[in-house]
């Protein structure tokens, strides 16, 4: 079956610094992914979408430039939080959509900005 | 290190049927167990759990959960078409306010 690994799956930085939350598909190609993050009451918000090899589209309302997203192999696509402030703590998750597995989940990252 | 299964990873059934979806989990200082179902922009929140043994039903949906057993199990009853989506299971851990998804069981309904 499919598998998404995602690192790191805590971490605390200290504000004003960046952070990287990978996730990499192990065992199949990933055409798509996905990235989210949680807010209070368990929801989870899709951030932006991502196609391999070209720009992430972002939801409204997220910030490109804080949040910026690589997607540069079919295997491994990348969310790094620019300048984090505390208010950007929270659970993020990924996904990746492929045929025929359709979305498999990472397991997700803590952040916590000090 | 923490970690969440869910079992089957991909199940298929005819509209109906009733489907057993199962999650277990090994997590340290265990807070809570949550229940989502993935369609189409982003998860949406089914149920926490906290208390074993007591089952929180929402229409055809319920859900119960072992502690003891660590595991958790999401019935729906009567599937329909509209059933058919991605179901995970989340775990919080207590401790350091953690949180864990599993992979997700992809749930096909067939009318």
């Amino acid at each position: 079956g499919a598998v998404v690994s995602q690192h790191p799956s805590r971490v605390i930085c200290k504000s004003g610094t960046s952070v990287k939350i990978e996730c990499r598909s192990l065992d199949f190609q990933a055409t798509t992914m996905f990235w989210y993050r949680q807010f209070p009451k368990q929801s989870l918000m899709l951030m932006a979408t991502s196609n391999e090899g070209s720009k992430a589209t972002y939801e409204q309302g997220v910030e490109k430039d804080k949040f910026l997203i690589n997607h540069a192999s079919l295997t491994l696509s990348t969310l790094t939080v620019t300048s984090a402030h505390p208010e950007d703590s929270s659970f993020y998750i990924c996904s990746a959509f492929t045929a025929p597995y359709g979305y498999t989940f990472g397991s997700g990252t803590r952040l916590t900005v000090v | 290190e923490d970690k969440v299964v869910q079992s089957p990873l991909s199940l298929v059934v005819h509209e109906g049927d009733t489907v057993t979806l199962n999650c277990s989990y090994e997590v340290t200082n265990f807070r809570s167990l949550l229940w989502y179902k993935q369609e189409k922009k982003a998860p949406t929140f089914l149920f926490m759990l906290t208390s074993s043994g007591i089952e929180k039903k929402s229409g055809r949906l319920s859900s119960i959960l072992d502690k003891k057993e660590l595991f958790s199990i999401l019935n729906i009853t009567a599937t329909q078409t509209g059933d058919s989506a991605i179901y995970l299971c989340a775990v919080e851990s207590r401790m350091v306010n953690d949180m864990r998804f599993g992979a997700g069981t992809r749930l096909t309904v067939k009318p």
